[in-house]
């Protein structure tokens, strides 16, 4: 049982390009989320999934797009990156109830230069 | 949603006991109360949650006040590898696929 997987750890890119972060869960969940985690700051919601095929924006949306063709994956898509998106970001599945637990990746370290 | 206030940083010496608090005036009948922690370089981890009453699991204890406007994460005896961000959060029913984080409490142990 691997949990949440993300790909890459680490990336670093320019301004101007584009990239999609993986995320995979193996748990069946339902609820799939993106979060970004700025220095000595907590976790900001960037978009969510309540399933496959439902999307929907979180605080922190723009510039980056989202699809849910399966329940297992749940990439994260930089259009066209910007300094201001250098971050770590992190993928996280639970159930969906609100007596459950959330289960988060190890986080991908993006640098935009 | 409902709001939750945290210290910004504590300190504990090892195998202490910790009590984080967290104040949630505003939290509604239904909602949860949730504790992740985030280890240095890591994604957050699930401690515990808690309802109305007391709760015990391996990792901790979560004190929730009779009128349920604060609660209190216990680490019995705390660990170098307690050190950590802790974050409490309310979980509602109307929102149960979001996770909004505050700042957390830091805390720091001391050998």
């Amino acid at each position: 049982n691997a949990g949440v997987t993300q790909t890459p750890k680490f990336q670093v890119l320019k301004t101007g390009q584009s990239m999609t972060l993986q995320c995979a869960q193996d748990m069946n969940h339902e609820y799939m989320s993106w979060y970004r985690q700025d220095p000595g700051m907590g976790l900001r919601l960037i978009h969510y999934s309540v399933g496959a095929g439902i999307t929907d924006q979180g605080e922190v949306p723009n510039g980056y797009n989202v699809s849910r063709s399966t329940t297992e994956d749940f990439p994260l898509r930089l259009l066209s990156a910007a300094p201001s998106q250098t971050s770590v970001y992190f993928c996280a599945s639970s159930y969906g109830q609100q007596n459950t637990e959330a289960f988060f990746g190890q986080g991908t370290r993006l640098t935009v230069v | 949603d409902a709001k939750t206030t945290q210290p910004n940083s504590m300190e504990s010496n090892e195998e202490e006991p910790v009590h984080l608090p967290c104040n949630h005036s505003t939290i509604s009948g239904t909602d949860y109360i949730h504790w992740y922690r985030q280890l240095p370089s890591q994604g957050p981890e699930y401690v515990i949650h808690g309802l109305t009453s007391n709760v015990n699991n391996r990792m901790a204890s979560l004190a929730i006040a009779e009128d349920r406007k604060s609660s209190t994460l216990i680490l019995h005896r705390a660990t170098l590898r307690d050190a950590a961000v802790y974050y409490c959060i309310l979980r509602d029913r109307y929102n149960t696929d979001k996770l909004i984080f505050g700042t957390g409490t830091r805390l720091q142990v001391f050998p």
